[in-house]
This record gives C-alpha cells, sequence and structure tokens, in this order.
C-alpha cells in the first residue's frame, strides 16, 4: 500500500540489543496495528493504537512496546531482542468496525 | 484453508479454471470477514470484504460465499490469471472495545498453471 511505509525494511541484529521499527502512513487513519508474520501462524496482533497516545495490547505483546506521538507514526520497540521475535514484522491501518486494514510490505528482522 | 504444521495448504490450477480457496473460521461472534492476498516479499492485500448479515458478495472476478452455520468462507477466483498465483488467507473480526480484533488464517498457496 502506497500509503504505508515501514523501516527498515530489512535488519539484522544481535540478541541484547534494543531494535525499533518504524510504520508511517500518510492515510490519516485513526488505527493503526503492529502483527508478527511466522511460518505454521496465521498474522498475530502484537500491539495497537486507536489514536494518539492511545494503545493497547495484542494476543502476543510480551517483550514488545510500542508509542504513538502523531497520527502518522506508530513505532514498535523490542527493549531487548530474542531469537524467538526473529520474524517478519507488518504495520496496518484501519478504521473501526466492519472496515479492512490495510498493510505495509513489512520489516524483515533477524536476531542472531 | 487452514495449513497444519508449517506447510500451507496448496492449490495448482490451470490458466483460465476457476479457483476456490476455502477457509475456517473460529468464533461464532465474528461479524466481519476479508480475503486477503500476499505476494512473496509484499504486504497482505485486500481482495473482498462480507459482513455477517449477508451470505454471498461479489467483486471483479472475485466472489466471496459465507456460511454461518458452519463457520466457512470461500473465495472463488473466475478466470485464473499468472498473476493471481500468491498466498491467499482470510481475516476474522471480532468487536474489541477500543478497535478490531483480527484473526489471520494461515493462508493457502495459489499456483496458476500457464
Amino acid at each position: 500500500d502506497a500509503g504505508i511505509t515501514q523501516s527498515p525494511r530489512h535488519k539484522v541484529t544481535e540478541t541484547g540489543t534494543p531494535v525499533t521499527l518504524r510504520c508511517h502512513q500518510t492515510e490519516n487513519h485513526r488505527y493503526m496495528y503492529w502483527y508478527r508474520q511466522d511460518p505454521g501462524h496465521g498474522l498475530r496482533l502484537i500491539h495497537y493504537s486507536y489514536g494518539v497516545k492511545d494503545t493497547d495490547k495484542g494476543e502476543v505483546s510480551d517483550g514488545y512496546s510500542v508509542s504513538r506521538s502523531k497520527t502518522e507514526d506508530f513505532l514498535l520497540t523490542l527493549e531487548s531482542a530474542t531469537s524467538s521475535q526473529t520474524s517478519v514484522y507488518f504495520c496496518a491501518t484501519g478504521g473501526r468496525g466492519n472496515q479492512p486494514q490495510h498493510f505495509g510490505d513489512g520489516t524483515r528482522l533477524s536476531i542472531l | 484453508g487452514e495449513s497444519v504444521g508449517l506447510h500451507l495448504p496448496t492449490l495448482s490450477v490451470q490458466e483460465g479454471d476457476n479457483s476456490i480457496i476455502n477457509c475456517a473460521y473460529s468464533n461464532s461472534a465474528s461479524d466481519y470477514f476479508i480475503w486477503y492476498k500476499q505476494e512473496s516479499g509484499k504486504g497482505p492485500q485486500f481482495i473482498i470484504d462480507i459482513r455477517s448479515n449477508m451470505d454471498k458478495r461479489q467483486g471483479q472476478r472475485v466472489t466471496v460465499l459465507l456460511n454461518k452455520t458452519v463457520k466457512h468462507l470461500s473465495l472463488q477466483i473466475a478466470a485464473t490469471q499468472p498473476g493471481d498465483s500468491a498466498v491467499y488467507f482470510c481475516a476474522e473480526n471480532m468487536p474489541r472495545g477500543t478497535g478490531n480484533q483480527f484473526y489471520f488464517g494461515t493462508g493457502t498457496s495459489l499456483t496458476v498453471i500457464p
């Protein structure tokens, strides 16, 4: 989706280091989401935001934190990365209720 | 369309044939469903959606059928083309106080044979 940019697209880092992934949207959507995608699993929700400074946990939130200081940007932080957090991370934006979520092209994160 | 272990279900069809991809969803309270297409190295792309008060919805070359009795969704693609080759997965939405909670299937890999 041209309106959602994730950075970096690829990252390799070491266990124990902090990592921050960025999602930037130009859609002015209120809701933003972070998912991880792993083989054998569907997309799993990590955290989401329902407004500036308003966030909530998803089903796999342990080890992750998020921040949203303005509508356009939603940051995902791994405070101390572990190998189990090696994954592809997707950001999505959308509305509430019966409205689809739209996704960025993902960040491939490898933790060695 | 749900996978077992690490391997996605696969579907191979000849170009020009119709494709049917299936998905079982888990929660009878889910009120909204989406089909996504994901190409290698890309994010999921919205294809079509359907609300729980409908049982069929048509788009351009695609049709989604919803059977709430057995909690089953299907995606039909007419006249399948090589560009349709991708992983397809369904998502179900359960309303939640502060937003949507979507649950995603693991997907089916569609290969179109020219």
